[in-house]
């Protein structure tokens, strides 16, 4: 079982605020990172797979950055808008997804 | 190009039944696996199989669960003689290869609800 830890927990924003939350892994053995976003009610939805140290990824005003060797990733929303609001999962894939908690965004309108 | 689909969306059982959760995964995609989400817990793995073979039940308690993935229909998690505890929600997600590279597409999931 990999530990895999998301923070914060939750994370209240208020619209047009940019924000960032953290995903730590263990660095001694690195997997892919996964990351999602899961709307209430709907099917977790993925964002970015991310393999190599350094790796930077980017979809519209959502990013994500890879540390391997100090075992931690970053997601950023530039300008949060209502539609942000969700919870976002990231996880490690040796065999099968091993996921975080998640940090759950709301975006106040 | 449907999603994974998966059925029911609820299902709910009195203790002591049984529950069948089925999944169909996109089409072109042989891989499949299942999460469970307990009450304020995250998602958890459960199962991962390829068609007529379970490769990884690591996760999947060890009475009264078993999931199969025949050469034709859906995937299907079968819960015997069901517990309150069994109350969750069951993910499935598919893909087209087992690399880890490879996002999973998932389901909208099944709540079951014991009563």
């Amino acid at each position: 079982i990999l530990n895999v830890e998301q923070s914060p927990q939750s994370l209240h924003v208020q619209e047009g605020d940019s924000t960032n939350f953290t995903c730590s892994f263990p660095s001694s053995n690195f997997y892919a990172l996964h990351w999602y976003r899961w709307e209430t009610a709907k099917s977790p939805e993925a964002l970015f797979v991310m393999t190599l140290n350094g790796d930077e990824k980017k979809k519209g005003r959502i990013s994500a950055t890879l540390n391997t060797k100090e075992g931690y990733s970053y997601l950023y929303i530039k300008g949060s808008q209502p539609e942000d609001s969700a919870t976002y999962l990231c996880a490690q894939h040796p065999n099968n997804l091993f996921f975080g908690t998640g940090t759950r965004l709301t975006v106040i309108p | 190009n449907a999603g994974v689909m998966q059925n029911p969306r609820h299902l709910v059982r009195r203790r002591g039944q049984e529950a069948r959760l089925r999944c169909s995964p996109m089409k072109g995609h042989s891989h499949v696996y299942w999460y469970r989400q307990l009450p304020e817990e995250g998602l958890k793995f459960m199962v991962y199989l390829q068609k007529e073979n379970i490769i990884d039940e690591s996760g999947m308690p060890k009475e009264r669960f078993s999931a199969e993935f025949p050469k034709e229909g859906p995937s299907i998690l079968r819960i015997q003689q069901v517990v309150r505890g069994d109350s969750a929600a069951y993910f499935c997600a598919s893909s087209p290869t087992h690399n880890s590279n490879q996002p999973q597409h998932f389901g909208d999931g099944t709540r079951l609800s014991i009563l």
